[in-house]
């Protein structure tokens, strides 16, 4: 079945440290895919997304290529903030109707 | 893109009361989704709310704990029946966005404590 697999969290890491969050999906087709955040106390929002494959979602300094050989999605930053600790959750679509989620990642920034 | 209000934001209920929360989109929309997220998870489907049908729930979630109502393209509610402490979880209603925005936009949830 459609699923959507995420490296283990916490990651915590310094300010201005390299970032990779991998994740890997599972999907009937093409699907496009998604990384939402979560700030403490918040809702989920769009981070960037992809809709087919090679092409690259990017928004805030974040990236991420779709990539259909390994079916993988992984998130990548240069230089992380502190501002960026959060959850971050890999999702694919589903013939347009629910998205699937994976379990989510959550990022520590130490100043 | 659309924008969703949710509310209560947050809120503390007692054992075997209910919550009802409601969802507003500013633009009409075919389905709505209710999740639910236990603390330090992931999100898990509740159910699909089409307006001018039943609501679809997914495995786990009956009509009776979460009945669902959609009585227009920009709203929904989502009501928690009979609350016991393991329903303590924050409840997020979303739409899929198409066009140039296509992705799911979400409200800014509540966050449920049973007490």
């Amino acid at each position: 079945g459609n699923s959507v697999t995420q490296m283990e969290g916490p990651v915590t890491l310094s300010e201005e440290a390299f970032l990779t969050i991998n994740c890997t999906y599972t999907a009937t087709g093409y699907p496009s895919l998604f990384w939402y955040v979560q700030y403490p106390g918040e809702g989920l929002q769009l981070l960037l997304k992809a809709t087919k494959a090679d092409d690259k979602g990017s928004n805030k300094g974040f990236e991420a290529t779709y990539r259909k050989e390994t079916t993988s999605f992984h998130l990548e930053k240069g230089s992380v903030q502190v501002s960026d600790s959060a959850v971050y959750f890999c999702a694919h679509d589903n013939y347009g109707q629910n998205f699937v989620f994976g379990p989510g990642t959550r990022l520590s920034v130490l100043p | 893109s659309a924008v969703i209000s949710q509310k209560p934001s947050r809120d503390i209920c007692q054992r075997g009361t209910s919550l009802t929360i409601q969802c507003q989109v500013d633009s009409q929309v075919t389905m709505m989704f209710w999740y639910r997220q236990q603390p330090g998870q992931s999100l898990t489907l509740i159910a699909t709310a089409n307006q001018g049908s039943e609501a679809t729930y997914e495995s786990g979630f009956v009509i009776d704990k979460f009945p669902i109502s959609r009585p227009n393209l920009t709203f929904s509610t989502l009501t928690v029946s009979n609350l016991s402490p393991e329903d303590s979880s924050i409840y997020l209603c979303s739409v899929v966005q198409t066009g140039r925005d296509y992705g799911y936009t979400f409200g800014s949830g509540t966050r449920l404590t049973v007490v």
